[in-house]
C-alpha cells in the first residue's frame, strides 16, 4: 500500500496518560499535515510540516500536544496528560508542496 | 482560509437523480476548492478539487463550479447512485496553507 498510513487505528487511554501517533506519509510527499476530528464535524487542522521543519501549529494545539517530524519522512503526535476532550479520529494528510492532500485512515482516541 | 460554511447538513434524493452541495467562503485569498467523500469509519477521500483560474470542472458523474467574486463553490453529483451516500466535505485553503473544512453534508441516496 503505497498510500498514507497511521498507527495504531485505534487507541483506548486513562485520562491523565501520555499517548503517542504515528504516521507514515506517500514516499515523496515532502508536507504533512494533522487534524483532529470529531464525530460529526469536519476536519480541524493540527499542524504541518515542510520537510522536518514545523511551519504552523493552530490555536487548537495546546502545550500538551507535541509533533514531531524528525527525518522529514515520518512524523509522531504526541498528547501528554490526555483528557476526556482529546477523544476524536486524529487524521494525518500528505502532499507534495503544491499538491491534493491524501489523507491516512485515522487513528481513533477514546479517553476514558 | 478563515471560515466555510457548508449547506445542506443532510440531502436526501432518490437514486438517479441529482445532487447539489454549496459552500461559501470568506478569504478572498483562497485559490483552492477540494472536495472529500467520507465514508462510516473511513478516510476522507478527494473526489475532485478545483483552482481559482477555473470557474468549472467535470469528472464523469460529478462536477464543481466556483464562482470567486460571489466566493462560494458547489459540488454537483448527477445520476446518483446508492454508493454516493455519504459524508461530503468542501474545502479550501490559500497558496501552501492547511485546509479550513465545512461542516459536511450527509447525503442520503434513496433506491
Amino acid at each position: 500500500d503505497t498510500g498514507v498510513s497511521q498507527d495504531p487505528r485505534h487507541k483506548i487511554t486513562k485520562r491523565g496518560q501520555n499517548v503517542t501517533f504515528r504516521c507514515d506519509p506517500i514516499s515523496e510527499h515532502n508536507r504533512l499535515y494533522w487534524y483532529r476530528q470529531t464525530l460529526g464535524q469536519g476536519p480541524e487542522f493540527l499542524t504541518y510540516f515542510q520537510n522536518e521543519a514545523q511551519l504552523e501549529k493552530s490555536r487548537l494545539l495546546s502545550d500538551r500536544f507535541s509533533a514531531e517530524r524528525p527525518k522529514g519522512s515520518f512524523s509522531t503526535l504526541e498528547i501528554q496528560r490526555t483528557e476526556q476532550g482529546d477523544s476524536a479520529m486524529y487524521l494525518c494528510a500528505s502532499s507534495l508542496t503544491i499538491g491534493e492532500q491524501y489523507f491516512g485512515p485515522g487513528t481513533r482516541l477514546t479517553v476514558t | 482560509g478563515e471560515n466555510v460554511e457548508q449547506h445542506p447538513s443532510t440531502l436526501s434524493v432518490q437514486e438517479g437523480d441529482s445532487a447539489v452541495i454549496k459552500c461559501t467562503y470568506s478569504d478572498s485569498a483562497s485559490n483552492y476548492f477540494p472536495w472529500y467523500k467520507q465514508e462510516l469509519g473511513k478516510r476522507p477521500q478527494l473526489i475532485i478539487d478545483i483552482r481559482s483560474n477555473v470557474g468549472e470542472k467535470k469528472d464523469q458523474r460529478i462536477a464543481v463550479t466556483l464562482n470567486k467574486t460571489a466566493k462560494h463553490f458547489s459540488l454537483h453529483i448527477t445520476e446518483t447512485q446508492p454508493e454516493d451516500s455519504a459524508v461530503y466535505f468542501c474545502a479550501e485553503k490559500f497558496g501552501n496553507e492547511k485546509l479550513t473544512f465545512g461542516t459536511g453534508t450527509r447525503l442520503t441516496i434513496i433506491p
